[in-house]
């Protein structure tokens, strides 16, 4: 079936540091893939996402590609600031039927940076 | 615009009761996904409702339900609570549209903790 696994942390680092949440997945066809994340006492919010393979999903200085070679969507922020300290989590969604509504999430990733 | 409201934030019941959580999805939407998320578990599927119908249904017993009103606003119930029922339920919601290719997104309201003692 469909699944997602994710480092699971935790993720210490101080700020300005590189990083990198690794995150690979399993499903049949061609899914969309998104990594959301989750700021403590809130739901989940939408960081970035990528519909196809080679696809590069950008914002806030996060970015992840789309691999479906090595069936991977990484994480990755060049220079974390204390700010970006939160769950992240990475999802799969089947994007054909009915299944638009459905996500598949990995376990999650606590990121802390210190300053 | 406001976004997805569920209520409410948090709730505390005893093993054996119900409890009902309200969604209010982002005006506009019609489809309305329920998650539960626990340490244990992570985020699991529940079920999607769309124009008052389910669509889809995770792997739940049938203590879980949900409906769908004419309004796109969803309640979720649970029944015989047991104490492994605690913990943050969210809900999204998205526009619905099956179209393929899809630029559809799903929002996220903030949850209902719920605790069973």
């Amino acid at each position: 079936g469909d699944s997602v696994t994710q480092m699971e942390g935790p993720v210490t680092l101080s700020e300005e540091a590189f990083l990198t949440i690794n995150c690979t997945y399993t499903a049949t066809g061609y899914p969309s893939l998104f990594w959301y994340v989750q700021y403590p006492g809130e739901g989940l919010q939408l960081l970035l996402k990528a519909t196809k393979a080679d696809d590069k999903g950008s914002n806030k200085g996060f970015e992840a590609t789309y691999r479906k070679e090595t069936t991977s969507f990484h994480l990755e922020k060049g220079s974390v600031q204390v700010s970006d300290s939160a769950v992240y989590f990475c999802a799969l969604r089947r994007d054909r039927g009915s299944t638009l509504g459905r996500l598949y999430f990995g376990r999650g990733t606590q990121l802390t940076v210190w300053p | 615009k406001a976004g997805v409201t569920q209520t409410p934030r948090y709730l505390i019941k005893t093993r054996g009761q119900q409890v009902t959580l309200s969604c209010s999805p982002i005006s506009g939407h019609r489809s309305v996904s329920w998650y539960q998320q626990t340490p244990g578990q992570g985020l699991q599927f529940l079920f999607e409702y769309f124009s008052e119908t389910q669509r889809n249904k995770g792997n739940f017993p049938g203590r879980f339900s949900g409906r769908q009103f004419s309004n796109s606003r969803s309640e979720m119930n649970v029944s015989t609570l047991e104490l492994g029922d605690s913990a943050l339920y969210l809900c999204a919601s998205s526009s619905g549209i099956l179209q393929l290719p899809t630029n559809e997104k799903l929002f996220f309201g903030s949850g209902t903790q719920l605790s069973v003692l």
